[in-house]
């Protein structure tokens, strides 16, 4: 079985500075997928970053990129340049050969003027 | 592109009274199809997932069932409704069989009283 924990209940940061959400999986698949969703208050999961195990190369995706510690099971998102429509709530997921989908407790974002 | 639509996106039922929520996906073909729930502040709960017309597996079980009439439609339902299936429902899909992203529909916000 799967697990993802998001240790960070809550997080807030200013508009324009950086900040780093955390997440730490466990799994004992060979082949997965990571991810992180976006849920603001309209509520609709949207995908952010997704990232292949099998790739050493962290992903990007313009101001978001990831840490992909393999060995450590660890998977953080990094937001550069924090916008105030970057406040929502952020899981991580991890899947599997089955594709499906595990998640993380959230962790609640608050990007302040 | 595929798209993925699911409705209604709001609903207001009494217990004991039956549910039908829709989802449709278009733009590809024999996807992987899922039901997700959210109870309030929290991550989300797999329900059901099909690989296939009429093939559905159950992960929790509980007052729900789903079905899947068509190659692209996947119906949550229920005969009577508990206060405790109050909460977010959301449709995901994803490309059939492979290790692969999901991705999730609009959502319906499902209230019992």
């Amino acid at each position: 079985a799967q697990t993802v924990t998001q240790s960070q209940p809550e997080m807030s940061v200013q508009e324009a500075e950086t900040v780093t959400l955390s997440c730490t999986y466990d799994t004992s698949e060979n082949n997965y997928y990571l991810f992180w969703y976006k849920q603001p208050p309209s509520r609709q999961m949207i995908l952010v970053i997704r990232q292949e195990a099998y790739k050493q190369q962290n992903a990007t995706e313009n101001r978001f990129s990831v840490n992909f510690q393999k060995a450590a099971k660890s998977f953080s998102l990094k937001i550069s340049d924090s916008q105030l429509g970057d406040t929502a709530m952020y899981f991580c997921a991890s899947n599997n050969a089955g594709n499906m989908l595990t998640f993380g407790g959230g962790t609640r974002l608050m990007v302040k003027p | 592109s595929q798209t993925i639509h699911q409705w209604p996106a709001t609903l207001v039922q009494p217990v004991g009274s039956p549910l039908s929520l829709e989802c449709t996906v278009e733009g590809t073909s024999n996807p992987n199809l899922y039901w997700y729930r959210q109870a309030a502040g929290r991550g989300l709960q797999l329900l059901f997932y099909s690989v296939g017309i009429g093939q559905i597996s159950s992960e929790v079980p509980q007052n729900l069932s789903a079905s899947r009439p068509q190659d692209r439609q996947f119906i949550l339902s229920s005969k009577k409704l508990l206060l405790s299936d109050s909460g977010f429902y959301l449709c995901a899909w994803s490309v059939s069989r492979e290790v692969n992203t999901i991705y999730f529909g609009e959502g319906s916000w499902l209230t019992v009283v």
